[in-house]
């Protein structure tokens, strides 16, 4: 199992190109995520998956939009760069598991994607 | 709205003492908590949670941590810190039982160990 798998590992942007990050997992989880950590401020949620076919807005979706490609695959892409989206980027994919009776949601993280916009 | 604080950016601690990660939480529910850890250059790696089983919550490489509703706390705590526990850990709380929970993190502690 290589579990969540990000591409590329570091990206340099000009303002105003676009790109595609890319995100795999292999664990057969329904759920998906993508987050931006910026020092000092935690990871905040951009968008995220409940399941194939299924997206919506998280914390801080603006400049950004998402494709759930299938159940493997949530790819995130930035239309027109911006120096603000400078930032590292994690995807996760969670899977719905029981522990006494109540659900949870743990969620497994890839190694991350550093992004420089100039 | 849900949300954590973790009190303290940064702790340093010397190889063999007490580490204590202080983490208060908001939650107008029964929340599900956790703690992550962030290694240099790595994603977060889930280190424990707490579903509302048992108060205490062993998890892994030695850590634990206790859930005190009257406090409103969660805070992680280790016996004896090891070198290789320098790191990144964040707090996060979640309420949902859905598929896609929206888990809420903190802005992290750094750890550092003193040889």
């Amino acid at each position: 199992n290589a579990g969540v798998t990000q591409t590329p590992k570091f990206q340099v942007l000009k303002t105003g190109q676009s790109m595609t990050l890319q995100c795999a997992q292999d664990m057969n989880h329904n759920s998906m995520y993508w987050y931006r950590q910026d020092p000092g401020m935690g990871l905040r949620l951009i968008y995220y998956s409940a399941s194939e076919g299924t997206t919506d807005k998280g914390e801080v979706p603006n400049g950004y939009n998402v494709s759930r490609l299938n159940k493997r695959e949530f790819s995130l892409r930035l239309e027109s760069a911006a120096p603000s989206q400078t930032s590292v980027y994690f995807c996760a994919s969670s899977v719905l598991g029981r522990t006494g009776g109540q659900s949870t949601d743990t969620q497994y993280f890839g190694p991350g994607t550093r992004l420089t916009v100039l | 709205a849900q949300s954590v604080t973790q009190l303290g950016s940064h702790v340093s601690v010397s190889e063999g003492a007490l580490v204590l990660l202080r983490c208060n939480y908001s939650s107008s529910v029964p929340p599900y908590l956790f703690w992550y850890v962030q290694y240099p250059n790595q994603g977060l790696q889930l280190l424990l949670k707490y579903t509302s089983a048992a108060t205490l919550v062993k998890g892994i490489n030695g850590f634990e941590a206790e859930f005190k509703k009257s406090e409103t706390s969660f805070h992680l705590t280790k016996p004896s810190a090891h070198m290789s526990d320098a790191a990144e850990y964040f707090c996060a709380v979640s309420d949902q039982e859905s598929s896609a929970s929206k888990i809420i993190f903190g802005s992290g502690t750094r750890l550092s160990i003193r040889p």
